[in-house]
């Protein structure tokens, strides 16, 4: 069965530094999705993706943060400079087509970041 | 925006026993899934149920769209069981364009004891 894979499973890194959270969404969707969620709090959106461009964002993704589709598997969410409040899990997920009956998303592991 | 509640926030069982989560949501909706979070962190697809009902298993789901909740049900509850439900929904953006954001609840923190 297709999945959502992400790496690394786990991400420690500095204050102040850069960090790039990677996603492979399953082949044959075409909206990608970032969430996130702080510990014991509930799962927030950050951005959705589609046709190369951000399609809908939430007031969480300032301008620290980018996502990119480098090639054709491939998704990626950049922290520029990261902070002691990015430390959260990052789930990746994707859907065939929102807005009709194929709209179920499906979610990746997770991608636990920890900044130091 | 759509508002999500869960309730209980917290529940907690004897293996063998039975329970209902519920979720009502403040709008229509276009998609609702429920989600089993895990020890490791990760968020398993349980249901993918904008309506109706559904069965997998010890656990069944169903969807009353135009009441705007949905119910989770565990039978035959198991220590495997036990972590945070959560509900999920994608509101029906009518005569817009829908581009499948999730908004979650908080959450149901299910624990089993054997």
């Amino acid at each position: 069965e297709p999945e959502v894979t992400q790496t690394p499973s786990h991400q420690v890194t500095q204050m102040g530094q850069e960090v790039i959270l990677r996603c492979v969404p399953i082949s044959n969707h075409l909206y990608f999705y970032w969430y996130r969620q702080i510990l014991g709090q509930k799962v927030e959106f950050l951005v959705s993706f589609y046709n190369n461009e951000i399609s809908e964002k939430s007031e969480i993704f300032d301008d620290q943060f980018s996502v990119e589709r480098p090639d054709g598997s491939n998704f990626t969410l950049k922290i520029r400079s990261t902070k002691l409040e990015d430390s959260a899990m990052y789930f990746c997920a994707s859907t065939a087509l929102p807005g009709t009956v194929n709209n179920e998303q499906f979610f990746g592991p997770g991608t636990r970041l920890t900044v130091l | 925006g759509i508002q999500v509640e869960q309730s209980p926030p917290d529940l907690i069982l004897q293996e063998g026993a039975n329970s209902t989560l519920r979720c009502n949501f403040s709008d229509s909706v276009n998609n609702l899934q429920w989600f089993h979070q895990n020890p490791w962190g990760q968020l398993i697809n349980l249901f993918y149920i904008p309506s109706g009902t559904k069965q997998n298993g010890r656990l069944s789901a169903t969807t009353v769209a135009t009441e705007r909740y949905s119910l989770l049900y565990i039978s035959s509850s198991q220590t495997t069981d036990s972590g945070v439900y959560f509900c999920a929904v994608e509101p029906l953006n009518a005569g817009g364009t829908s581009y499948g954001k999730l908004t979650f609840g908080q959450g149901t923190i299910l624990t089993v004891h054997p």
